[in-house]
């Protein structure tokens, strides 16, 4: 049982280029977050999706978009990476009905610079 | 939409001592608060959470408290080991149409020193 899995764990780009970053989670849980952790502003929501076929917004969306592939897997894509997405990416998934109060558990990161 | 406060940005303490981190909140809808211990490098992990219809949560060492009038809630690490070492991060959310979206405070660092 891995919880949640990220690939890749590091990457480096250069400002422009796109990518994508995958997160899968096997604990059959209904919701999917992601998550970004910058030196001294904790972690802030990028995207979630609560059920399978549903994404919204969260407090930094700008310069992302994410797709709900099926229940196991949430991805985050950078269109035109540009220096100010440095930062650490964190997937989290929870479980419970959609509406719902449920712990959120994190998968290991992805720590992407962007030159 | 809601804002988490969190105090002191850094903390150190001695072994055995206990320490106590400080977290306010904006949105008074908000009723499940969730703390996660974060070493260097590594994932954030739940340690404890709490939801609005309880004060207070213990589980061995670490205790939660909540204050729903003044919209705080506060961690209490009792008898602090250097494995205790590690930034800690409140967070806060409520219920809505789908998933909780957390708020994060911006973390303490906690030093237990020998």
């Amino acid at each position: 049982n891995a919880g949640v899995t990220q690939t890749p764990k590091f990457q480096v780009l250069k400002t422009g280029q796109s990518m994508t970053l995958q997160c899968a989670q096997d604990m059959n849980h209904n919701s999917m977050y992601w998550y970004r952790q910058d030196p001294g502003m904790g972690l802030r929501l990028i995207y979630y999706s609560a059920s399978e076929g549903t994404t919204d917004k969260g407090e930094v969306p700008n310069g992302y978009n994410v797709s709900r592939l099926n229940k196991r897997e949430f991805s985050l894509r950078l269109e035109s990476a540009a220096p100010s997405q440095t930062s650490v990416y964190f997937c989290a998934s929870s479980g419970g009905a959609a509406v719902s109060n449920q712990p959120q558990h994190f998968g290991d990161g992805t720590r992407l610079s962007i030159l | 939409g809601e804002n988490v406060e969190q105090h002191p940005s850094t903390l150190s303490v001695q072994e055995g001592d206990s320490a106590v981190i400080k977290c306010t909140y904006s949105d008074s809808a908000s009723n499940y608060f969730p703390w996660y211990k974060q070493e260097l490098g590594k994932r954030p992990q739940l340690i404890i959470d709490i939801r609005s219809n309880v004060g207070e949560k213990k589980d061995q060492r670490i205790a939660v408290t909540l204050n729903k009038t003044a919209k705080h809630f506060s961690l209490h690490i009792t008898e602090t080991q250097p494995e205790d070492s590690a930034v800690y991060f409140c967070a806060a959310s409520k219920l809505t149409g789908g998933g909780n979206k957390l708020t994060f405070g911006t973390g303490t660092q906690l030093k237990v020193e020998l």
